[in-house]
Order: C-alpha cells, then structure tokens, then sequence
C-alpha cells in the first residue's frame, strides 16, 4: 500500500528567503507525482506534475523533483512571498492503483 | 471558465440524519471524483466516476454513503445515517478524462459537522 509523507508539518519562514518542502513516498513504481497548494476553506490547486520519465517540473518561483529510485520528491520556493503562505499536499498515482494518494502536507507561513 | 461548483459549502447536522451535497463539475469534463479530508490529512478517494459510471468506489462505506451522477454531468454524495465521524471536508474534482498525464481540478468542498 503507497503512503506518502511530508517533512515538516509546519514551517515558517521569513519574506524572501528560498525554501524547500520534502516529500517521499514507499513504492516507487508511480505514475506521476504532483504539488498542490490548498488555502484555508478552499479546495487544492494543481502546481506541478511531474510525469514519472521525468526528473524536475518548473513553474515561476517553483520548482518541483522527482527521484523515483529512492522515494523522494522536493518542492523549491524561490524567494518567498506571505502570499505563499498555505499548506502544500503533495500526491502520486501508483501503478495499478489509478488513485491519488495524498500526503497529509506542509503547512507553510511566510512572514513580512 | 467556471471552476468546480459545491454545494453547500457548510452543513450543520445532528448525528443519525441524513446529508447530501451537490458538485457540477467544469463543463466537458468527462471524470468526476468525491473525496474526504479530515482534519490534518490528506484527502482520501471515495469514488471516481467516468461519465455516469462508478469505475472506482472501493473506498466508499456502502452501508451508509450512496452518490450518483445520472446524466454523467452533475453529482450527489448522500450520507444516510450521518455519524460523529463523518466530520470532514467533501471535496469534489474533475477531470478531462482519466489518466496519468490529466489535472485534477477541485472545488471548495463542503464542510460537514455532525453533532
């Protein structure tokens, strides 16, 4: 059964600096993975997906990896801004499995 | 474009009645999915429909949970009786059609809190 996790629970950071959000997963053979970004009462919002052929995505001040053999994904924020500030979920699709299977996130504050 | 659309976004019930909650998904998306979040988790597949059909509903507690999607358009996610922990956030998402390469984009959901 894939489970995915998400290092660290919460983080807080202040205004510009470059930040890193850790994911890693248990079984390699995924379909693809993706970032999502979700605002309190709201619902999630794709970032990236990143096909599993492949090694990063980038998107603006994002940039999301992907290392199958060992688990491991990595998002990157680049001079962060408090509008950053939300919790990020990361997810995979296994194969045979044709579901996403959610981390429980990192919840992200960026201070002015 | 309009986004995915639920309905409603807050619900207030005592335990043992019923529930539902309504999703119209972007227009000429052909896969429809109901989610749960709960407090500090990720969320959790119920059932993904492609077009009016339930091709995944493993995850769906039958004995009290139903949904529908009638015309392959819009759907409902009913709950009969409604119990503590069904305390959560339903989310509904679309998408074009199913496949690896295909976004998921998700509504606002709907907040459940069953006294």
């Amino acid at each position: 059964k894939q489970e995915v996790t998400q290092i660290p629970a919460a983080l807080s950071v202040p205004e510009g600096e470059n930040l890193v959000l850790n994911c890693s997963f248990t079984d390699s053979a995924i379909y693809n993975l993706q970032w999502f970004r979700q605002d309190p009462g709201k619902g999630l919002t794709s970032l990236l997906l990143i096909q599993s052929s492949q090694r990063e995505q980038t998107s603006g001040r994002l940039n999301a990896s992907l290392d199958k053999s060992s688990g491991r994904s990595t998002l990157y924020i680049a001079a962060s801004q408090p509008g950053d500030s939300a919790t990020y979920l990361c997810a995979v699709i296994s194969g045979g499995s044709e579901k996403l299977v959610f981390g429980k996130g990192t919840k992200l504050t960026v201070n002015p | 474009e309009a986004g995915v659309v639920q309905s409603p976004r807050y619900k207030i019930i005592e335990k043992k009645q019923p529930v539902a909650f309504w999703c119209n998904p972007i227009s000429g998306h052909n896969t429809l999915y109901w989610y749960r979040q709960n407090l500090g988790q990720g969320p959790e597949l119920l059932i993904r429909y492609e077009n009016e059909e339930a091709v995944d509903d493993s995850q769906l507690p039958k004995d009290r949970f139903s949904a529908e999607r009638l015309k392959g358009v819009d759907s409902t996610l009913k709950i009969q009786p409604a119990e503590l922990g069904d305390s959560a956030v339903y989310l509904c998402a679309s998408s074009l059609v199913w496949g690896a390469q295909e976004t998921q984009y998700f509504g606002p959901g709907t907040r459940l809190l069953v006294l």
